[in-house]
């Protein structure tokens, strides 16, 4: 069974750094692409980063160019979202999401983040 | 990158069809065959119902149907069902490892 299981979330200030972790289990991690999606609170979905199988490959949405950082550890199963100079709009639930050949076929039950004074 | 545009909300009655619209440009639904559509209940994770705009996940009920024309994609339900209310997104590649969602269309049953 395919389990993706984000930790890390919680209240930061604005200006402030968050590190979000995935680990994955029940599939071949290596050989996946995995994207980060966010949903503010009333909000819709909003694709935000993603990383290749290898790591090699990254793009990121422009609101967070600079700011955020994807990284994993194939050894370890794990990815990671460093953010960094964190923003009230960046409040949201973080998704940690596998993407098949340009779509999301499983999704992790989310990280929330709160960015407030 | 703006949203793919999807009407806010659809009803219908059960057993009656919907179509849910996701419309884009020739730069993400019309420049690519990467559309695919989730469907999203509150405190659960989104769950894959289209993929490659018209198939469909092992598991997904064939009540679920998509297609494409132009630059707007779709969504079918037919046979609606109570289970079938939730908030449903369209998804689009957009290029260089790109990607952007509709609005959000929530489906009622009534």
């Amino acid at each position: 069974e395919v389990r993706l299981s984000e930790s890390g979330g919680g209240l930061v200030r604005p200006g402030g750094s968050l590190r979000l972790s995935c680990v994955a289990s029940g599939f071949t991690f290596d050989t996946y692409a995995m994207s980060w999606i966010r949903q503010a609170p009333g909000k819709g979905l909003e694709w935000v980063l993603f990383i290749s199988s290898s790591g090699v490959t990254t793009s990121y949405i422009d609101s967070v160019k600079g700011r955020f950082t994807v990284s994993r550890d194939n050894s370890k199963n794990t990815l990671f979202l460093q953010m960094n100079n964190l923003r009230v709009e960046d409040t949201a639930t973080y998704f940690c999401v596998r993407q098949g050949g340009g779509f999301f076929d499983y999704w992790g039950q989310g990280a929330l983040l709160t960015v407030s004074s | 990158q703006s949203a793919l545009a999807q009407p806010a909300s659809v009803s219908g009655s059960p057993g009656q069809s919907i179509t849910i619209s996701c419309a884009g440009t020739s730069s993400d639904v019309g420049g690519y065959t990467a559309v695919s559509w989730y469907q999203h209940q509150p405190g659960k994770a989104p769950i894959l119902v289209i993929y490659g705009g018209t198939k469909r996940p092992s598991g997904i009920s064939d009540r679920f149907s998509g297609s494409k024309s132009g630059n707007t994609a779709s969504l079918t339900i037919s046979g609606l069902q109570a289970e079938d209310e939730a908030e449903y997104y369209c998804c689009a590649y957009s290029g260089e490892s790109m990607y952007v969602f509709g609005s959000g269309t929530l489906v009622t049953v009534l």
